[in-house]
């Protein structure tokens, strides 16, 4: 099974409406993180946890909201879709000192 | 502030010959540097890091990359692509000066030939 989970896998939506993208993983890390990956421009950070308390915000949060669960759970929504919110989300985790960030599969999101 | 620049956004090579992808870095402290694989369809795969040890790092399926410090660079190669090679390819960067958070180069497409 894989150690860092995304769900759905793609999703289809249209302006204005609520979003969320789960992410689950299995490696015991404290740390997660959501990214989105637009071409030519790699992969941004959104929103970053440290632990269930911790929460911060990345390059490019506006628009975009987290929720960090539990350990092994952070959710990223998008309270009302626009357009250039299209992009692929990832997510990652890493544990303790290790500077290595494991990433999920993706999902890929388009806002008509 | 940290940054990456992959000077390359697209490579194209034939199957068997070497594979040259090159990223010059900026940090205010001693690095982290990365190098990440994606292929179509999936998630980010670790090929290799590189922190503060041997300034020559080999990583998975005959990747290596040289950390340069002097040009503030860290270019990835292989002596002989695979057609399983061709997937994009992201240097990175991290450092103490950002949190050891992650910046991401634009990344760079590789397209082997048969």
């Amino acid at each position: 099974d894989a150690d860092v989970t995304q769900t759905p896998r793609n999703r289809i939506t249209k302006t204005g409406k609520r979003i969320m993208l789960e992410c689950s993983q299995t490696k015991g890390h404290d740390r997660m993180y959501w990214y989105r990956q637009d071409p030519g421009l790699g992969l941004r950070l959104i929103y970053y946890s440290f632990d269930v308390k911790d929460i911060n915000k990345g390059e490019i949060s506006d628009g975009y909201s987290v929720s960090r669960q539990a350990q092994a759970k952070f959710s990223l929504s998008l309270e009302s879709a626009i357009p250039n919110q299209t992009a692929l989300y990832f997510c990652a985790t890493s544990g303790g000192l290790a500077y290595e960030q494991f990433f999920g599969p993706g999902t890929r999101l388009t806002v008509l | 502030a940290q940054s990456v620049t992959q000077l390359d956004s697209h490579v194209s090579v034939s199957e068997g010959t070497p594979v040259l992808l090159r990223c010059n870095y900026s940090s205010s402290y001693s690095p982290s540097l990365f190098w990440y694989v994606q292929h179509p369809n999936k998630g980010l795969q670790l090929l290799l890091k590189y922190t503060s040890a041997a300034t020559l790092v080999k990583g998975i399926n005959g990747f290596e990359a040289e950390f340069k410090k002097s040009e503030t660079s860290f270019h990835l190669t292989k002596p002989s692509a695979h057609m399983s090679d061709a997937a994009e390819y992201f240097c990175v960067v991290s450092d103490l000066g950002a949190g050891n958070m992650l910046t991401f180069g634009g990344g760079t497409r590789l397209m082997v030939k048969p």
